[in-house]
């Protein structure tokens, strides 16, 4: 069993709708971290939280720490939010990460 | 603008060919990490530093081995290319605090022919 599971694998959207990506994590940590993909490789950084909920622009983040599980939503989505999304969590000490193999969102117009 | 710049944007190599990847931070960070990503199975650490000349095994080092000369280069080689390592090859960096936001380079896509 992975330590990090995401769901669902693969989310299409229309353009306006709310989006839900699910991550569930099985070690204990002290934080967990959203990373957003795009086509062409760079990672890069959305959230780092490790308890209740960050908010950047659409995007939201929530975490409970207790159930292992942390969500991430966009709000009214847009095609250029297309892109893999991944977290990931602390591997042992805080400065190595496991990764969720990540949710490739396609929102079209 | 904080940047971890990866030395190519893909690469394409002949099977027993030693191959350098490099990468170079600017935010002074003490760790650096090399990743590989291939479908279905995520990031998979195959090496990181937390310091200058120190290099720690990930989860699937073999048939790679790093160099970190300087604070902010940090290199992989591949001693002698294989196509099973075909594949997109990231770099990323993070301060030595414990809960470090972690900065990602471009990628490289490496294929191995």
């Amino acid at each position: 069993k992975n330590e990090v599971e995401q769901s669902p694998q693969n989310l299409t959207a229309q353009e306006g709708e709310f989006i839900t990506i699910n991550c569930s994590y099985s070690v204990g940590i002290s934080a967990l971290h959203w990373l957003q993909q795009h086509p062409g490789g760079g990672i890069v950084s959305l959230f780092m939280l490790s308890s209740g909920k960050k908010k950047h622009g659409r995007l939201i983040a929530t975490i409970n720490i207790q159930e292992k599980h942390s969500s991430l939503h966009i709000t009214a989505s847009h095609p250029r939010d297309s892109a893999v999304y991944i977290c990931a969590v602390p591997q042992g000490d805080a400065d190595k990460l496991i990764f969720g193999t990540g949710t490739r969102l396609q929102v079209f117009p | 603008d904080v940047k971890v710049t990866q030395s190519s944007r893909y690469l394409v190599k002949r099977t027993g060919e030693k191959v350098f990847l490099e990468c170079v931070q600017d935010m002074d960070h003490e760790n650096m990490f090399w990743y590989r990503q291939d479908p279905g199975l995520g990031l998979r650490l195959i090496y990181f530093s937390y310091d200058v000349k120190m290099k720690e095994k990930g989860d699937i080092p073999e048939g790679y081995s790093v160099s970190r000369e300087k604070k902010e280069r940090f290199s992989l080689i591949l001693e002698s290319a294989s196509t099973n390592q075909t594949s997109m090859y990231l770099c990323a960096s993070s301060a030595s605090t414990g809960l470090a936001e972690a900065f990602f380079g471009q990628g490289t896509r490496l294929t191995v022919v």
